[in-house]
């Protein structure tokens, strides 16, 4: 039951450039989303996130759009730096304390 | 800065044999949760913890598995009996309060059935 999916498995930027990170939802009852970042032998780590009420929030670099009508949100990263190549997970939450994960997009930037 | 830390980082078992994961959450945080990642899979939730309680879990999280905080800061994760599936990596993660819904995760367990 893939309720959240990230469609790209992996993506490649050149470092200065936009990277636009994609994820589609099917679930209406979800009331929050969230970005994460995973580097290799480590946890994911929050990055962004955006409520349900919101179509968009920003934090220096980072940007999610959320397009409700279109269940379907975006992590903007404006410019991309090798440091920023990772694995990232898109999240939503459905009420109550769950959460569905993405598969997850492999980023990376290439100086 | 507080980290989430888990306990091993790497355990190896036989089938059918018991495994408990440790976690430490975060000092201050209420909520707790257990997910695991099948190599090459999307992070799975497990189940989440909160008032000593078990508040949600999916369809994974059967009588196999059980969760506990047996002393106000360790969280753990048993597997009664375990499988060849079971091979994931193990996360635990925790979050801080009722209206901030980003959770801290700890660096994982890589559980190996054999």
């Amino acid at each position: 039951d893939q309720q959240v999916k990230q469609n790209s498995p992996s993506l490649s930027v050149q470092e200065g450039r936009i990277s636009i990170l994609n994820c589609d939802y099917t679930n209406s009852m979800f009331d929050y989303f969230l970005w994460y970042k995973k580097y290799p032998a480590e946890g994911p780590t929050f990055l962004i996130s955006i409520s349900s009420i919101k179509d968009k929030n920003e934090d220096g670099r980072f940007t999610v759009f959320l397009n409700k009508s279109a269940k379907h949100l975006s992590l903007h990263i404006v410019p991309s730096q090798p440091g920023d190549s990772a694995v990232y997970f898109c999240a939503a939450r459905r009420g109550g304390n769950q959460f569905y994960f993405g598969t997850g997009t492999s980023l990376t930037v290439i100086p | 800065e507080p980290e989430v830390t888990q306990t091993p980082s790497h355990q190896v078992t036989q089938m059918g044999q018991e495994v408990i994961l440790r976690c430490v959450p975060i000092s201050n945080h209420l909520y707790f949760y257990w997910y695991r990642q099948i190599l090459g899979q999307k992070v799975e939730f497990l189940v989440s913890f909160y008032n000593n309680e078990i508040s949600e879990k999916s369809e994974i999280f059967d009588d196999q598995f059980s969760v506990e905080r047996p002393d106000g800061s360790n969280f753990t994760l048993k597997i009664r009996s375990t499988k060849l599936e079971d091979s994931a990596m193990y996360f635990c993660a925790s979050r801080g309060g009722h209206t901030s819904y980003e959770q801290y995760f700890g660096p994982g367990t890589r559980l190996t059935v054999t």
